[in-house]
């Protein structure tokens, strides 16, 4: 069965400082995908970024990016300029490929990101 | 679209007493998801929809808990009876398959079972 580490329950980071909060998985799989949620005190889940198991380049969408190490089966995600609307649960997760429709998504017990001003 | 909608948005209920929690999936997605958030064991998927039909209801804790999807615009999740330890956040979400997108999230019921 596959499986989500977030070893950091909690981290907090200076505002307009960067920060990174990592994130393990195992799986036997090839084609999968790598996520990380944000969870603000609305408890709306967002999606913040995705990567692809097959791609090679990392992800990157405005400042957050990943470090994903497909070998070492690391995930970690970086924010860089934090902004105190960054202050939420961050919740790494990974899903099987689509070949065959397979739709669990397993999530890791999140880390808490504080923002200090 | 007002994205996914979920009621209601607390309910604390006796334990006992039936409790029903809605959904209403974005239009147009074709897969329904219906996990459960608590301290203890994080996000937990208990059943999926795929075209209205139940596809895994594995994570099911037990017979006291059903969920059911009447048509392409609406999913209830009922618990009876209600246990304290049902106490939790309940989470719908969405997704269209074809577009290969990644599920929308409702904003979550928060049940409490005194």
């Amino acid at each position: 069965a596959q499986t989500v580490t977030q070893s950091q329950p909690e981290m907090s980071v200076q505002e307009a400082e960067t920060v990174t909060l990592s994130c393990t998985y195992d799986t036997s799989e090839s084609d999968y995908y790598l996520f990380w949620y944000k969870q603000p005190p609305s408890r709306q889940m967002i999606l913040v970024i995705r990567q692809e198991a097959y791609k090679q380049q990392n992800a990157t969408e405005n400042r957050f990016s990943v470090n994903f190490q497909k070998a070492a089966k690391s995930f970690s995600l970086k924010i860089s300029d934090s902004q105190l609307g960054d202050a939420a649960m961050y919740f790494c997760a990974y899903r099987r490929g689509n070949s065959g429709g397979y739709q669990k998504v397993t999530f890791g017990i999140g880390t808490k990101l504080q923002v200090i001003p | 679209d007002a994205g996914v909608i979920q009621s209601p948005r607390h309910e604390v209920t006796e334990m006992g007493q039936e409790v029903t929690l809605r959904c209403k999936p974005i239009s147009g997605h074709d897969y329904l998801f219906w996990y459960r958030q608590t301290m203890m064991r994080g996000l937990e998927l208990l059943i999926y929809f795929n075209n209205n039909v139940p596809i895994d209801d594995s994570g099911m804790p037990e017979d006291r808990f059903s969920a059911k999807m009447p048509n392409a615009s609406f999913s209830t999740l009922k618990i009876q009876p209600s246990e304290p330890r049902d106490s939790a956040v309940y989470f719908c979400a969405s997704r269209q398959g074809q577009a290969n997108t990644e599920a929308f999230f409702g904003q979550g019921t928060r049940l409490t079972v005194v």
